[in-house]
């Protein structure tokens, strides 16, 4: 089956400073990949959808500039948290869709847990 | 715009018992329907999905679920949980006329608890 692997798996930083997650698809070329944010005890929300060459398309009320999303590649797909604050703490998932699917199927990263301090 | 309820935030259930937990979605036409499981720290793993045809899905670890569209639902059953149940249950629902960039809507989620 499809893999989608994230990291770093957990990252502590101090606020005011940047930290990037990356978010790959292993055994298959994803044109598409999602970023959700995920409180604790809550349900996930979608922040951008990530498609490979362009720019990123963001829900409404994500911060774009805040937020930075690059998929440069068709197996890489990047989420910067630019000048974290510690309201920015939380649990940062990546999903792609596999082509190779039809319908469209999301495969889930494991999940990125990101604590400022 | 798509939604998704899921009534119960927290159900218990003893092991070997029988379990459904409950989904609600509001959509104009026949959505795409997803049950994914969340163990804690980790991400998503798809139990199931409904796209068209049988109602009655099977999916992986004895789960399955039944796509009424009279009542917009799609409840997840299985006939008897195990301890390694235990888990947070997401019921989604995904747009089909835009393909190739499938939004999906969660909803908040039931966390299982299993008792001996």
């Amino acid at each position: 089956g499809a893999v989608v692997s994230q990291h770093p798996s957990r990252v502590i930083c101090k606020s005011g400073t940047s930290v990037k997650i990356e978010c790959r698809s292993l055994d298959f070329q994803a044109t598409t990949m999602f970023w959700y944010r995920q409180f604790p005890k809550q349900s996930l929300m979608l922040m951008a959808t990530s498609n490979e060459g362009s720019k990123a398309t963001y829900e409404q009320g994500v911060e774009k500039d805040k937020f930075l999303i690059n998929h440069a590649s068709l197996t890489l797909s990047t989420l910067t948290v630019t000048s974290a604050h510690p309201e920015d703490s939380s649990f940062y998932i990546c999903s792609a869709l596999d082509p190779r699917d039809y319908p469209y199927e999301q495969y889930f990263g494991p999940g990125t847990r990101l604590t400022v301090t | 715009a798509q939604s998704v309820t899921q009534p119960d935030i927290h159900i218990t259930v003893s092991e070997g018992a029988s379990l459904e937990l409950r989904c609600n979605y509001s959509y104009g036409a026949t959505p795409y329907l997803f049950w994914y499981v969340q163990s804690p720290g980790q991400g998503l793993q798809l139990l199931l999905k409904y796209f068209s045809g049988d109602t009655l899905v099977q999916g992986i670890k004895g789960f399955e679920a039944e796509f009424k569209r009279s009542q917009s639902s799609f409840n997840l059953r299985k006939p008897s949980v195990h301890w390694s149940d235990a888990a947070e249950y997401f019921c989604a629902v995904g747009a089909p006329l835009n393909f190739g960039n499938e939004k999906l809507t969660f909803g908040t989620g039931t966390r299982l608890t299993i008792i001996p």
